[in-house]
């Protein structure tokens, strides 16, 4: 079953530290995208990536990092910078057949800050 | 900056019925809208789609009308199901930078 794995479901750390979220696909898509959604907001954009090695900044890039050393892997840290890192993280990949086919998510991970 | 509203956060329908969900957009530079849904702790899934060059965009249920000069998306689904009780998200994207709108959930009720 191709798909895109985010893990873990559920995430909580303590202020100050630095935390890593997976995400993995096995669609043989060439760009992968971070989002994060806050209540009441839609998705925002914080890095995507079209081919490996290659890596750009969404609109809310600040305090978070990637990095895309293979195409099928694309973990995004959120670091202490980054001051309100509480939300919903959505992984998501797409094919270069055009942006009419849509993008594929992950089921997200919940990152909790206390 | 919002380039994508969804000014109804929440819509009722009765079973069988139509359902009518909206989006408005700013930027006259996206060519690709897309409505996405989603399940509540589950990524959204891709639902139907409409380039800049069409009006309209059937698939089933489901049917895209867009109308460009007022820079308006519908999202029509008929008949309404319980099923389709969930939160959609209009985006618009111009290629690679997809906006999205904060959605808007959906209640189908039987």
């Amino acid at each position: 079953d191709g798909g895109i794995t985010q893990s873990p479901k559920y995430l909580f750390r303590k202020e100050g530290q630095n935390v890593t979220l997976s995400c993995e696909q096995n669609l043989n898509h060439d760009a992968m995208y971070w989002y994060r959604q806050d209540p009441g907001q839609g998705l925002r954009l914080i890095y995507y990536s079209q081919i490996v090695n290659d890596f750009q900044k969404g609109d809310i890039a600040e305090g978070y990092s990637v990095s895309r050393e293979k195409k099928e892997s694309f973990p995004l840290t959120v670091t202490s910078a980054q001051k309100n890192p509480t939300a919903f993280y959505l992984c998501a990949s797409s094919t270069d057949r055009g942006p009419l086919i849509g993008q594929f998510f992950g089921p997200g991970t919940r990152l909790t800050v206390l | 900056d919002q380039q994508v509203k969804q000014n109804s956060p929440s819509l009722s329908v009765q079973e069988g019925r139509i359902s009518i969900l909206n989006c408005d957009y700013t930027n006259s530079m996206f060519d690709y809208f897309l409505w996405y849904k989603k399940y509540p702790a589950e990524g959204p899934t891709f639902l139907i789609s409409i380039s800049s060059i069409k009006d309209k965009n059937e698939d089933g249920r489901f049917t895209v009308f867009l109308n460009k000069s007022a820079k308006h998306l519908s999202l029509h689904i008929v008949p309404s199901q319980p099923g389709d009780s969930a939160v959609y998200f209009c985006a618009a994207s111009d290629r690679y930078d997809m906006r999205f709108g904060a959605g808007t959930r959906l209640t189908v009720k039987p």
